[in-house]
């Protein structure tokens, strides 16, 4: 069993859609994490630091449930420019990063 | 800026032949880690360092080495590189349990 698990996608959208992408994380002892964006051929970017009370940066919300050991991550009125694959990112104690194998969004006009 | 650079950015090379990859970071982090990406199979740490002089093993360390002997280099050396290290190489630094951040990648094709 992969340690970050997340759908690969692709999720085909419209424009204006709402999309949410869900990740599990099988390390209880997990200490944060993130979501980054990857664009094609490109280096991962954060876009996200997730938190227990949840959080929101503009069109993106984050959630976290730590006691189902589960991440969301909520983009609201897609833009084209949304297209990328999102990364699920898991800290552990010792600063050891794992990354899910992504999901591909693929926002349609 | 702060940042971290990543040299070269591509490189074509024939097996067996020596290469290093360079990685360098401006933002006084602590923690550098290799990693490769390849299809189908996501991002895996080659190897990672929690300061100078202070290397250790990540996923898929075999032919590899690294060293650090400075805190904002952390060069990646293939001593006999093979074709099935050709790949796309991300360098990444972060201060201690914080997110990481990437240089923009090294385009590796062993023939």
């Amino acid at each position: 069993r992969k340690e970050v698990e997340q759908d690969p996608g692709p999720f085909n959208v419209p424009e204006g859609a709402t999309v949410a992408f869900n990740c599990t994380y099988s390390n209880s002892a997990s200490q944060s994490f993130f979501w980054y964006r990857q664009d094609c051929r490109k280096e991962p970017k954060l876009l996200m630091s997730v938190y227990s009370s949840g959080n929101e940066d503009g069109r993106f919300t984050a959630q976290l449930n730590r006691a189902s050991q589960y991440i969301s991550l909520l983009i609201r009125d897609s833009k084209l420019s949304d297209s990328a694959t999102y990364l699920c990112v898991v800290l552990d104690a010792g600063n050891m990063l794992t990354f899910g194998g992504g999901t591909r969004l693929m926002v349609k006009p | 800026e702060a940042q971290v650079t990543q040299n070269p950015r591509y490189l074509i090379t024939v097996t067996g032949k020596k290469l290093t990859v360079t990685c360098s970071q401006n933002m006084n982090h602590e923690y550098m880690s290799w990693y490769r990406q390849d299809p189908g199979l996501g991002l895996r740490q080659i190897y990672y360092s929690m300061n100078v002089e202070v290397t250790d093993k990540g996923d898929v360390p075999e032919g590899y080495k690294v060293s650090r002997k400075e805190k904002r280099n952390f060069p990646l050396i293939l001593e006999s590189p093979s074709p099935n290290q050709t790949s796309l190489y991300f360098c990444a630094s972060s201060p201690p349990a914080r997110e990481q951040y990437f240089g923009p990648g090294t385009r590796l094709t062993v023939t």
